[in-house]
């Protein structure tokens, strides 16, 4: 049971360039979503996407992109990567039936650094 | 909206002795409420969650925490510790739909 993956792992870049961060699972979960996790912050919400072509904002969406061509993909990309978007980046995914009352499936992260 | 505070950031503690965690909450409607865990270099899993029904409730590994509503509250707590329990502690908060908001986490240090 691979579960939810993301890659890659670690990550380094330049400020300007474009990134992608891969999100993989393998539970047939309606919903996916990005998270960031910064000291002090928690983990704030980037996007979400309730179903294939379906995505919404979270709370912390500028300077990111996102899509969902398919159920098990949910790609998110930095279109013009800045210093402040170093930080370690969280996907997760949820079965999609019940709402609020359901438990949030994590991947094991991808730590960002902007140069 | 909803949002958690976590009152402590850090919390050291000896194996062997109790841990408190604690969550405040504010909400202006109908909540769940949960705790995850994150060891070091790993993505979070979830330790428990409070859905409706009895204020008490028990998750992995030994811990528990009780859902009070009139202090909105939701602690989190572990009567005996141990090396393995050293991770960083998130409360989240639902309401109806799929957004979970987090508090910044509280670091427990178990020591021999």
């Amino acid at each position: 049971d691979a579960g939810i993956t993301q890659s890659p792992r670690y990550k380094i870049t330049e400020t300007g360039r474009q990134v992608t961060l891969m999100c993989h699972q393998t539970w047939s979960h309606s919903y996916m979503f990005w998270y960031r996790q910064d000291l002090g912050h928690g983990l704030r919400l980037i996007y979400y996407s309730a179903a294939a072509d379906i995505t919404d904002k979270g709370e912390v969406p500028d300077g990111y992109v996102v899509s969902r061509s398919k159920t098990e993909n949910f790609p998110l990309t930095l279109e013009s990567a800045t210093r402040s978007q170093t930080s370690v980046y969280f996907c997760a995914s949820s079965v999609g039936i019940a709402g609020g009352r359901e438990t949030q499936y994590f991947g094991p992260g991808t730590r960002l650094l902007v140069l | 909206a909803q949002s958690v505070t976590q009152l402590d950031s850090q919390v050291p503690v000896f194996e062997e002795a109790p841990v408190e965690l604690r969550c405040n909450y504010s909400s202006s409607v109908s909540v769940y409420l949960f705790w995850y865990v994150q060891y070091p270099n790993q993505g979070l899993q979830l330790l428990l969650k409070y859905l409706s029904g009895s204020t008490l409730v028990k998750g992995i590994n030994g811990f528990e925490a009780e859902f009070n509503k009139s202090q909105t509250s939701f602690h989190l707590r572990k009567p005996s510790v141990h090396i393995s329990d050293t991770a960083e502690y998130f409360c989240a908060v639902s309401g109806d739909d799929y957004k979970l908001s987090f508090g910044a986490g509280t670091t427990v240090t178990v020591r021999a």
